[in-house]
């Protein structure tokens, strides 16, 4: 019972911006958008989340829509190093909301 | 400040054998968490501790498995009477409290 569709995959040329795009049309008012990918063969590895306002960190860059329902993370100058699995999740913070749901993410994969 | 450690990073046993996997969540998180990576398949929550405490195992084999976070020491997730089926990559992560959850790197189990 997925909470959130993303597309398989998707290409990005290095040294442009990567833009991936999160559905999650049944989002409650509590639930944040959460970020993590998963770079071949390491544990995942937290990169943003937000509820509703935009959120930027060293790492990348949280658009989420005025009615929720969708995000986008945008990963402004892709690297080699930023081929992974991202995955997009929704959950209460600071609640008992605490089994991630990993689902099938979006394979990304940066060409030089 | 050093991230989430696990050990061993590559574990064989064959067919029979214990596994004890450890986790050590980073400095000032009292909250662990296991989930377990089968091959070609997502992230999957098998339990939930906090010190002294299983909080929520409902994610966890009935049999031969079993998890602990001790007042000292790390986490330890052991399997009993290994089978081919529980070869996987297992991760764990911690929290300071149901809050964002950091990833270890992960333990990969073969059984021969």
């Amino acid at each position: 019972d997925a909470k959130t569709t993303q597309p398989p995959s998707m290409d990005c040329a290095e040294g442009r911006a990567a833009n991936l795009p999160c559905n999650h049309s049944t989002i409650s008012g509590n639930e944040y958008v959460y970020w993590y990918r998963q770079i071949h063969s390491q544990g995942p590895q937290y990169i943003i989340h937000g509820l509703k306002n935009n959120e930027t960190n060293e790492m990348a860059s949280l658009i989420i829509t005025e009615d929720r329902k969708s995000s986008t993370l945008i990963l402004p100058h892709a690297t080699l190093r930023d081929t992974a699995v991202y995955y997009c999740i929704v959950r209460v913070a600071g609640s008992n909301d605490y089994k991630l749901s990993f689902g099938a993410g979006t394979t990304v994969t940066v060409r030089a | 400040n050093a991230g989430v450690m696990q050990n061993p990073r590559h574990l064989v046993r064959r067919r029979g054998q214990e596994a004890r996997l450890r986790c050590s969540p980073m400095k000032g998180h009292s909250h662990v968490y296991w989930y377990r990576q089968l091959p070609e398949e997502g992230l999957k929550f098998m339990v939930y501790l906090q010190k002294e405490n299983i909080i929520d195992e409902s994610g966890m084999p009935k049999e031969r498995f079993s998890a602990e976070f001790p007042k000292e020491g790390p986490s330890i997730l052991r399997i009993q009477q290994v089978v081919r089926g529980d070869s996987a990559a297992y991760f764990c992560a911690s929290s300071p409290a149901s809050e964002t959850q950091y990833f270890g790197p992960g333990t990969r189990l073969l059984v021969l």
